[in-house]
């Protein structure tokens, strides 16, 4: 079936340190892929997106690639801020069948940043 | 105002009762969707709605029901509210196939 499996946290960086939080994926056909990030006390909200192989999604410093060769969506960012703090989500949509658009989620990456 | 709008925000109460939990958007979508998170999880779908004349089962759609009040509508009903379904429940919506809007949750305890 259609699954997103991303590094279980949490993860503890210091300021500035390089973050990378893995997610792949398995699905039929060829998937959107999304990082969703959600702030404490909040809902999910869309940090960026790839609709086709190699496209590069980017926002607020953070980046992905879609591979497919490798079936992954990376997120990335050079130098995170205590701001980052919070959970991460890899999910994808599927553009065919009856539940078109519907979002499959990974179990979520908390990411703690201390000064 | 925020353009996704649960209501409310937190509810506790006993195994056995009726709870609905409400969503209403600003935004005009035509989508709307109904998800609980769980420690460990991530976000589930419980049902989703292509608009108004149009819902279907999630993920884990047993012991829930909903209702699509009209376009801007969508809630969320436990007919007899058990311990397990204890979560934090979010409701989005989307225009098509575009990227989901979320409301900021409800966090559901039920003793």
């Amino acid at each position: 079936g259609n699954s997103v499996t991303q590094m279980e946290g949490p993860v503890t960086l210091s300021e500035e340190a390089f973050l990378t939080i893995n997610c792949t994926y398995t699905a039929t056909g060829y998937p959107s892929l999304f990082w969703y990030v959600q702030y404490p006390g909040e809902g999910l909200q869309l940090l960026l997106k790839a609709t086709k192989a190699d496209d590069k999604g980017s926002n607020k410093g953070f980046e992905a690639t879609y591979r497919k060769e490798t079936t992954s969506f990376h997120l990335e960012k050079g130098s995170v801020q205590v701001s980052d703090s919070a959970v991460y989500f890899c999910a994808l949509t599927l553009p065919y069948g009856g539940s078109q658009g519907n979002l499959i989620f990974g179990k979520g990456t908390k990411l703690s940043v201390k000064p | 105002d925020a353009d996704v709008t649960q209501t409310p925000r937190n509810r506790i109460t006993k195994t056995g009762k009726r709870i609905m939990l409400e969503c209403s958007q600003t935004k005009g979508h035509d989508r709307m969707y109904w998800y609980r998170q769980d420690p460990g999880l991530g976000l589930r779908l419980i049902y989703y709605s292509f608009d108004v004349k149009d819902i279907n089962k999630g993920e884990i759609s047993d012991g829930y029901s909903v209702s699509r009040q009209a376009q801007a509508k969508f809630s969320l009903s436990l007919e007899s509210a058990i311990p397990n379904q204890t979560a934090l429940y979010f409701c989005a919506t989307s225009e098509g196939n575009q990227p989901q809007h979320f409301g900021d949750g409800t966090r559901l305890s039920i003793l």
